[in-house]
């Protein structure tokens, strides 16, 4: 089983629409969730990260955590075209992994399309 | 501009050859990393230094040679690497070390291309 897994997609939608990306992960322990988004041919760049359970809202972007489920999702309003690109989900597993440890997922392209 | 560098951002090299790739962070962070992204895979941890010292060497071959002479700046120093090796390695930097997470920020990478 995969640390953390993603559909790898393409997911799409269309403009305006909203984009749900999710992710699980294995390591029950785990503490702390990222979501980075990553252009083609660019380096990931960080959208959000959360730590408790339930929603946190930033602009367009909304992350949601389940620990019971293991479950960690990002969902983004009003998409855009501009919001192409491939969405990585990280995890910073139990303690006894390391506090800085990311492990990543593979990605979920997203593709929105006019 | 995440305020990481890397240098060089495109590398083309011979099995035989010795190069090393630079990051810089002027963040003022204590921790950085490097990653490795081939094509189809998740990014793969190679390295984490905190506060210039390695804490974690997640299986890397010997042909990869990581240095931390600082807290701003991270060498990772490259010899008889084998075609499969061609990847983009990205540099990442974090604020703190202790107790709890925190955030990675990543430079733009370095493509690799082992000929």
């Amino acid at each position: 089983q995969k640390e953390v897994e993603q559909n790898s997609g393409p997911l799409s939608v269309p403009e305006g629409a909203i984009a749900s990306l999710n992710c699980t992960y294995s390591d029950r322990g785990s503490q702390s969730f990222f979501w980075y988004r990553q252009y083609s041919g660019k380096s990931p760049e960080l959208i959000m990260f959360i730590y408790s359970n339930g929603d946190k809202e930033d602009g367009r972007f909304t992350a949601q955590l389940n620990k019971a489920s293991q479950y960690v999702s990002l969902l983004i309003r009003d998409s855009q075209p501009s919001d192409s690109a491939t969405y990585l989900c990280a995890v910073i597993p139990s303690l006894a992994g390391g506090y800085n440890k990311l492990i990543f997922g593979a990605g979920t392209r997203l593709a929105v399309h006019p | 501009e995440t305020g990481v560098t890397q240098t060089p951002r495109h590398l083309v090299m011979g099995m035989t050859n010795k190069k090393s790739l630079k990051c810089e962070q002027h963040l003022g962070h204590n921790a950085m990393y490097w990653y490795k992204q081939s094509a189809k895979k998740p990014l793969e941890l190679m390295f984490v230094y905190n506060f210039k010292e390695q804490t974690e060497n997640n299986s890397v071959p010997s042909r990869f040679s990581p240095e931390c002479p600082n807290s701003s700046h991270l060498f990772l120093h490259l010899h008889t690497l084998q075609p499969e090796d061609s990847a983009l390695y990205l540099c990442a930097s974090s604020p703190k070390t202790s107790g709890g997470a925190d955030t990675q920020y990543f430079g733009p990478g370095t493509r690799l291309t082992v000929l």
